[in-house]
């Protein structure tokens, strides 16, 4: 295991349902990110977060809402999703430090499915 | 803007042969250079790195990857493939100099095949 958990594995919603992702790391890193993976897609990373701060957000439509309450627990906030919201949601955690860049620990993913 | 390329799809290779999953990337200043590997039903694990120093990186599970700045490529390497190796890569960069995110390829299958 990474030392990164992600709850649920698995996760179906209707269009107008409400539900959030919930991202655990036992790492003690200072930065968490969400990641979308799709099919046949690049992995699109979401959010960054650095010290509890949000530090990125690329272009992500307002129905994905991140909530990072402390440096080891990462949320994402789910309402009034569309089918092409249906993918892999990965969350991943790294020791950022100023003069490097280390690799990332990603969970297991949720798989979600927007019907 | 920095970018990352993975050509391949899928590679097949028999098992015991050699393997390569290329990668080339751009940027504007220097590279951090990474490969992942993510199994059926699972996130995505570190491989290997570049950083700085030695172009021949080593990593986990017998991979290595070689960093050619002048081609701009960052091909990872096994000289004997498992059929436990099969699984999606995924090559990715960030550009040292400048504070941008880190890119990923799109990935690319490996099949080895017994």
């Amino acid at each position: 295991e990474t030392g990164v958990t992600q709850t649920p594995r698995h996760l179906v919603m209707g269009m107008t349902n409400k539900k959030s992702l919930k991202c655990e790391q036992h790492l003690g890193h200072n930065a968490m990110y969400w990641y979308k993976q799709s099919a046949k897609k690049p992995l699109e990373l979401m959010f960054v977060y650095s010290l509890e701060e949000r530090v990125e957000n690329n272009s992500v439509p307002s129905r994905f809402s991140p909530e990072c309450p402390n440096s080891s627990h990462l949320f994402l906030h789910l309402h009034t999703l569309q089918p092409e919201d249906s993918a892999l949601y990965l969350c991943a955690s790294s020791q950022e430090e100023v003069e490097d860049y280390n690799e990332q620990f990603f969970g297991p993913g949720t798989r979600l499915t927007v019907l | 803007a920095q970018s990352v390329a993975q050509p391949e799809d899928q590679v097949n290779v028999a098992e015991g042969n050699p393997l390569t999953v290329k990668c080339t990337y751009s940027v504007s200043g220097n590279p951090y250079l990474f490969w992942y590997v993510q199994y059926p039903n699972r996130g995505l694990q570190f491989l290997l790195k570049y950083i700085t120093g030695d172009n021949l990186v080593k990593g986990s599970y017998g991979f290595e990857a070689e960093f050619n700045k002048s081609q701009t490529s960052f091909h990872l390497k096994k000289p004997s493939a498992l059929v436990s190796d099969s699984a999606l890569y995924f090559c990715a960069v960030r550009d040292k100099d400048r504070d941008d995110k880190i890119i990923f390829g799109k990935g690319t299958r490996l099949h080895i095949l017994p």
